[in-house]
């Protein structure tokens, strides 16, 4: 079965605090994604990366970096947290399915509280 | 512009019914469409997938149509469960941007015993 794990399942910081979210696979997936979930705005893609060293933005980078040092490791950065960046964080990676798509599987996510 | 929309954010039916959700979008590109489903505190996992160039795919009790004229795509639950209550979201992607989705809001299923 496809693992992806969440460094935490909930985080309290305070406002001006850097965050480390860190996401790991074990399925040796090329593509991993982190979202935010926020209600009546579905998930919204906040970066991506195709491959190790390799980063793309979505649509809402504003105020995130990504790392991807490791193939199976993809890390989500605060560099100042704001109480705006209050949410439910999801991680994912991607692997091709038989019928062409590519089927994403995700973590069990971080909810953080930013205070 | 939000290209993928799901315009339903709620539906509740009875136990053994049939569930419809559907699912809007507007970007022609997009040659996948896949839904999810998602109960608390977990993740999203992935449910059932339609290409471009099929109509329908039907899995178990799961079916997703595709009408590609009307840009539109809906999943029909049937016989709907209690276990099937779950916050359902639309996806879409296309080829040239392989693996990167685009996701509607999702529409909270609840199905009553």
């Amino acid at each position: 079965d496809v693992k992806v794990t969440q460094s935490s399942r909930y985080l309290v910081k305070r406002t001006g605090e850097k965050v480390f979210l860190e996401c790991v696979q074990d399925m040796d997936h090329e593509n991993m994604f982190w979202y935010r979930q926020d209600p009546g705005l579905g998930l919204r893609l906040i970066y991506f990366s195709y491959d190790v060293k390799m980063k793309e933005k979505g649509d809402i980078p504003e105020g995130y970096s990504v790392s991807r040092e490791k193939k199976e490791r993809f890390s989500l950065i605060l560099e100042s947290a704001s109480t705006n960046q209050t949410s439910m964080y999801l991680c994912a990676s991607s692997l091709q399915g038989r019928q062409g798509h590519y089927e994403q599987y995700f973590g069990p996510g971080t909810r953080l509280t930013v205070t | 512009d939000q290209q993928v929309k799901q315009n339903s954010p709620s539906l509740s039916v009875q136990e053994g019914r049939i569930s419809i959700l559907n699912c809007d979008y507007t970007n022609s590109m997009f040659d996948y469409f896949l839904w999810y489903k998602k109960y608390p505190a977990e993740g999203p996992t992935f449910l059932i997938s339609i290409s471009s160039i099929k109509d329908k795919n039907e899995d178990g009790r799961f079916t997703v149509f595709l009408n590609k004229s009307a840009k539109h795509l809906s999943l029909h639950i049937v016989p709907s469960q209690p276990g099937d209550s779950a916050v359902y979201f639309c996806a879409a992607s296309a080829d040239t941007n392989a693996g990167k989705s685009t996701f509607g809001d999702g529409t909270t299923l609840t199905v009553k015993p």
